[in-house]
């Protein structure tokens, strides 16, 4: 049973650059949410998607934006990059039906941004 | 407002000593309350939960939770430390506010280094 993957899993990008991370939930999951892990802080929510579409998004400009295929895999594409979007990008995944359920995280997308 | 506070950076801990990690919550309504392990350069993995039920929550690798209404407190225990539970230490409660299922509002996490 596959978990959540995540690609790649390091990258540099120049201020000013734009990037694109991959997300494939585990397997039977069909919502997919990103989060960003400063250092030294907990995960705080980008957004999440479900049946291709944005459910809710959390404090984070428009710079950030995102996509789910039929297949519930997801992108998180950010414009523009800020020296501030150096971070571990997290991918979760759960089940829309599983209201009580945990979110199974992958490894992170590494970025720094210079 | 749901957040979670984790009140202290670091706990360090003799390696067969009992450990415990705090976190106190604030939610609106009953708090659904997790904890996670994160360890160096990796994604974060589930630990325990607490829905409703018993307020001692068992979970992976021997860890427990206490669930406390009244301190409105969700402490993560072990009762014997080993070096290889050295790792960051993340308390999280559910956030039922708008569209998303299973978002979760995380604390800042607290490192628990455990000493041979």
């Amino acid at each position: 049973d596959a978990g959540v993957t995540q690609s790649p899993t390091h990258l540099i990008k120049t201020r000013g650059q734009q990037v694109t991370l991959r997300c494939s939930p585990k397997s039977g999951h069909d919502t997919v949410s990103w989060y960003q892990q400063a250092l030294g802080q907990g995960p705080q929510f980008i957004f999440q998607y479900y049946e291709e579409e944005e459910r809710q998004r959390g404090n984070f400009p428009d710079r950030f934006s995102g996509h789910q295929f039929p297949n519930y895999s997801s992108e998180l594409n950010v414009n523009a990059l800020l020296l501030g979007d150096s971070a571990l990008y997290l991918c979760a995944s759960s089940l829309v039906g599983a209201a009580t359920g945990e979110l199974f995280f992958g490894e992170g997308s590494r970025l720094t941004v210079l | 407002a749901q957040s979670v506070a984790q009140p202290e950076d670091q706990v360090n801990v003799a390696e067969g000593n009992p450990l415990t990690v705090k976190c106190t919550y604030s939610v609106s309504g009953n708090p659904y309350l997790f904890w996670y392990v994160q360890y160096p350069n990796r994604g974060l993995q589930f630990l325990l939960k607490y829905i409703t039920g018993d307020n001692l929550v068992k979970g992976s690798y021997g860890f427990e939770a206490e669930f406390n209404k009244s301190q409105t407190s969700f402490h993560l225990k072990k009762p014997s430390a080993l070096v290889s539970d050295s790792a960051l230490y993340f308390c999280a409660v559910r956030d039922v506010r708008g569209g998303a299922t299973n978002k979760l509002i995380f604390g800042t996490g607290t490192l628990l280094a455990v000493q041979p």
